[in-house]
């Protein structure tokens, strides 16, 4: 079975630009997390979906974050414009749902530097 | 707002001895995940305890839940090279509503 997939899985851009990281999760899951980490420290929820809804948006700093999950399979995670600041690790996770076990499966993550 | 602590945040130990990470949290949850990260790879889940007294066992670890005391433990027997490693835990209240990770428990196992 295919794990959770994220791409790119390195970014390195100037403050300001714009930037965007995709992420497929595994077939049949229909929860989808995005985490911002970092260095040192545990993941952070931005957002959480289950199908196409966002259900948990309340730490996304919607100022300059936006998130799209069309379909209810593949997510999009925008920032723009990027700051120094933003430089971390942005993993994916998905699931079957937050009943049960509410077992979380990572992607291997996109790290974005901002110069 | 939930908090999620872990101790040691630090913590280096000779290869075949034993030790344990401890895990506490503010609020009241049944359901708990430890994972393992190694440096620049993604978390693997390890353990998903889902009521209190649960114990989980996978070779050299073993993860255990007390509801009542908020507190979960990683116990590590006759430690290896290869479980090194950064440990967390993470606590999940309301059904998915509040999903919050630990700092991270960085482990060192030296020959």
């Amino acid at each position: 079975e295919a794990g959770v997939v994220q791409s790119p899985r390195y970014k390195i851009i100037e403050k300001k630009q714009p930037v965007a990281f995709w992420c497929n999760p595994i077939s049949g899951h229909n929860t989808l997390y995005w985490y911002l980490q970092n260095l040192g420290q545990g993941p952070e929820l931005l957002i959480r979906y289950e199908n196409e809804e966002a259900v948990d948006d309340s730490q996304l700093p919607k100022d300059r974050f936006s998130a799209e999950r069309l379909k209810g399979v593949d997510s999009t995670l925008k920032i723009q414009p990027a700051e120094l600041g933003d430089s971390a690790v942005y993993l994916c996770a998905s699931g079957v749902g937050t009943s049960g076990r509410n077992e979380q499966f990572f992607g291997p993550g996109t790290r974005l530097t901002v110069l | 707002e939930l908090k999620v602590e872990q101790n040691p945040l630090f913590l280096s130990m000779q290869e075949g001895k034993n030790y344990t990470i401890y895990c506490n949290y503010s609020t009241t949850s049944d359901r708990l995940y430890w994972y393992r990260q190694d440096p620049g790879k993604s978390l693997e889940s390890l353990f998903v305890l889902l009521s209190n007294g649960a114990v989980k066992q996978e070779g050299r670890l073993m993860a255990s839940l007390d509801t009542k005391a908020r507190l979960s433990t990683l116990h590590i027997t006759a430690a290896v090279h290869d479980l090194s490693a950064t440990y967390f835990c993470a606590v999940d209240i309301n059904y998915g509503q509040n999903f919050v990770f630990g700092p991270g428990t960085r482990l060192s196992v030296l020959p």
